[in-house]
């Protein structure tokens, strides 16, 4: 099975930081990898796919990176609806999600 | 605009079978896509439970494989979740979705809350 691994779990920030999130999977995942928003009581948004792929519609200041077992997204300045967690998951094989890291009000 | 809607019980007891639908409008469950389950237990990270195909073909997750089936019904452009052998552990929100060509997951369903209780 393969484990992917966020960091950090929580990230304080304030509007207009640059922030950076990290997922590690166990082994080589290429570059199958996506990227989600979750608010609270609603159902996750898909940001990313393909590890750098913006999906239709969500701001560019969203961005992803990495392949084979690193990988990161960044949200180059921080709004006030970016307040979430978020959440990558794998699908080389068939699928699993990081754990979760919320961004929070600093 | 594809859109997904969970349906089914809200309280099951434990040992019991969770059985739950997912009806697809705005787009043919008969398309190349792939359809998912995805839970969440109150407070906690997303677990996917498994998906199907139009064919019938499904993949599981390797913790739940032996409680799980998930099937289709074309007619009905829907699939369903069957979880035997419940417990208070399998109590969460569970969505389904749709499975992009890719993999990734592209169209979620609002989310149903099922609780495991006497």
């Amino acid at each position: 099975d393969i484990q992917m691994t966020q960091s950090p779990a929580t990230l304080s920030a304030s509007v207009g930081d640059r922030v950076t999130i990290t997922c590690r999977a166990s082994q080589s995942i290429s570059s199958w990898l996506a990227w989600y928003q979750q608010k609270p009581g609603k159902a996750p948004k898909l940001l990313i796919y393909k590890a750098s792929s913006l999906e239709s519609g969500v701001p560019s200041r969203f961005s992803g990176s990495g392949s084979g077992t690193e990988f990161t997204l960044t949200i180059s300045s921080l709004q006030p609806d970016d307040f979430a967690t978020y959440y990558c998951q794998q699908y080389d094989s068939y699928k699993t999600f990081g754990q979760g890291t919320k961004v929070e009000i600093k | 605009q594809v859109q997904l809607h969970e349906s089914g019980p809200g309280l099951v007891k434990p040992s019991g079978t969770l059985s739950l639908t997912c009806a697809v409008s705005g787009g043919s469950i008969s398309s190349s896509n792939w359809w998912s389950w995805v839970r969440q237990p109150p407070g906690k990270g997303l677990e996917w439970v498994g998906e199907v195909n139009h064919g019938g073909s499904t993949n599981y997750n390797p913790s739940l494989k032996s409680r799980v089936t998930i099937s289709v019904d074309k007619s009905k452009n829907q699939f369903s979740l069957k979880l035997t052998s419940v417990t208070a552990a399998d109590t969460a929100v569970y969505y389904c979705a749709r499975g992009a060509l890719e993999g990734f997951l592209d169209y979620w369903g609002q989310g149903t809350l099922v609780i495991v209780s006497s």
